[in-house]
């Protein structure tokens, strides 16, 4: 069975510039969170989706922002990058239901280096 | 502001030996996961726990969440040199659905 599944694996953006980060979740999970990694700490949250709508926002600027096809396909957008926007992206997809323990399963990763 | 707090931060043992990572917080959570992470790639989900005092084993890992489902502990049997990872904590709480990560405490095991 295919994990969670996230495109491109690595990205050089400079600054200004606007990006876009892919993540297919596992099939049958019906939400998608996002995090933010950067080096030395743990991941941060950035959204959840959950059958298309956002469900949950981190403490995060207006520049980042998201969606969720139909086919439970997400997207992450980030707008007018700084140089501390440069971390591991990460999508974590789960079942997402009521009374769920929001165990999390997390792709690869999308490496963004902003210069 | 890091409401799990792990310790340590580091930690550097030979193949063989045993160890207990700590998760803390001042907060209640309804579950509490524990990942590993290799570096360049994303966590991967060891175990869940969700009641208070419940003890899990994995092999040679056992965790523990804590009576007052505040903190967590993670025991490694042995520890071998696959087991070199970020070992990362992650609390969830009812009603809200994203999780709060410690920082990780990075594990190096020498053959």
């Amino acid at each position: 069975d295919a994990g969670v599944t996230q495109s491109p694996t690595h990205l050089i953006k400079t600054r200004g510039q606007h990006v876009t980060l892919r993540c297919s979740p596992i099939s049958g999970h019906k939400s998608v969170s996002w995090y933010q990694q950067v080096l030395g700490q743990g991941p941060q949250f950035i959204f959840q989706y959950y059958e298309k709508e956002e469900r949950g926002r981190g403490n995060f600027p207006d520049r980042f922002s998201a969606r969720q096809f139909p086919n439970y396909s997400s997207e992450l957008n980030v707008n007018a990058l700084l140089l501390g926007d440069s971390a591991l992206y990460l999508c974590a997809s789960s079942l997402g239901g009521t009374g769920s323990y929001n165990e999390q399963f997390f792709g690869p990763g999308t490496r963004l280096t902003v210069l | 502001t890091q409401l799990l707090e792990q310790s340590p931060q580091f930690l550097s043992i030979q193949e063989g030996e045993n160890l207990t990572v700590y998760c803390n917080s001042s907060s209640v959570f309804s579950s509490l996961q524990w990942y590993r992470q290799e570096p360049g790639e994303g966590p991967v989900l060891l175990v869940t726990v969700v009641t208070g005092g419940e003890v899990k084993k994995l092999k040679r890992l056992t965790f523990q969440f804590g009576d007052a489902r505040k903190d967590s502990s993670l025991h490694i049997t042995a520890a071998q040199p696959g087991d070199t990872g970020l070992y990362l904590c992650a609390g969830g709480r009812a009603g809200s659905y994203q999780l709060t990560f410690g920082k990780g405490t990075k594990l190096s095991v020498i053959p």
